[in-house]
């Protein structure tokens, strides 16, 4: 059965980092490619990026170039997204979710990280 | 970057009806576009697939149709699981796009 179990909750101050990790079970990170998206409070859907989990790729929004940051450790089967110099506007739920052809397929449990002083 | 506008935003049916939502993309996107259902508190889940190819899972009272710029999604005859918020979503070209979202209410 495939699953993606991210982990849990943060809680961050301004101007701190946090990296999400998201454990595959059920199939071989490197057969998938991963996608990250995230939902603000009240907020619809926003694609943040992208990682082809064979050859360590990555595909960025624009609005994130340069502020997070996706890799893949395939020994541990698990994909990862760090976000940097957080504010408050980074408060959110991100999902990971497996590629289902080029589109998000199965989805993760979401991590809420709350960004507050 | 390919701006996807959904519509309307919100939408106020009753069990029964048949409804549509539109998904408009600012460029051709060919049939790269998915639909994702999203209950509250809950995850999205993929839908529609390839603009009109149903995920295993859901009933066929779901269809995607369009191809291009214009794209639709139909619920033949709404049922009370089926209230819920629905997302379109492009993925022709990075970077990837969701539209902003449609509620479907209970009238």
């Amino acid at each position: 059965q495939v699953q993606l179990v991210q982990s849990g909750a943060e809680v961050k101050k301004p101007g701190a980092s946090v990296k999400v990790s998201c454990e595959a079970s059920g199939y071989t990170l490197s057969s998938y490619a991963m996608h990250w998206v995230r939902q603000g409070p009240g907020q619809g859907l926003e694609w943040m990026g992208w990682i082809n989990t064979d050859s360590g790729d990555t595909k960025y929004s624009r609005k994130f170039q340069g502020r997070v940051t996706i890799t893949r450790d395939t020994s541990a089967n698990t994909a990862y997204m760090e976000v940097t110099s957080l504010t408050s506007e980074d408060t959110a739920v991100y999902y990971c979710a497996r590629a289902h052809g080029d589109s998000p397929g199965v989805w993760g449990q979401g991590t809420l990280v709350t960004v507050s002083s | 970057d390919i701006q996807m506008t959904q519509s309307p935003s919100t939408l106020s049916a009753s069990v029964g009806d048949r409804v549509t939502i539109t998904c408009r993309a600012s460029q051709s996107i060919s049939r790269w576009l998915a639909w994702y259902q999203q209950k509250p508190g809950k995850a999205p889940k993929l839908l529609i697939y390839e603009a009109s190819s149903l995920q295993s899972g859901f009933p066929s009272r779901f269809s995607g149709s369009g191809s291009g710029t214009e794209f639709t999604l139909t619920i033949a005859s709404l049922q009370p699981d089926d209230f819920a918020t629905y997302y379109c979503h492009q993925y022709n070209s990075f970077p990837y796009t969701f539209g902003q979202g449609t509620k479907l209410e209970i009238k």
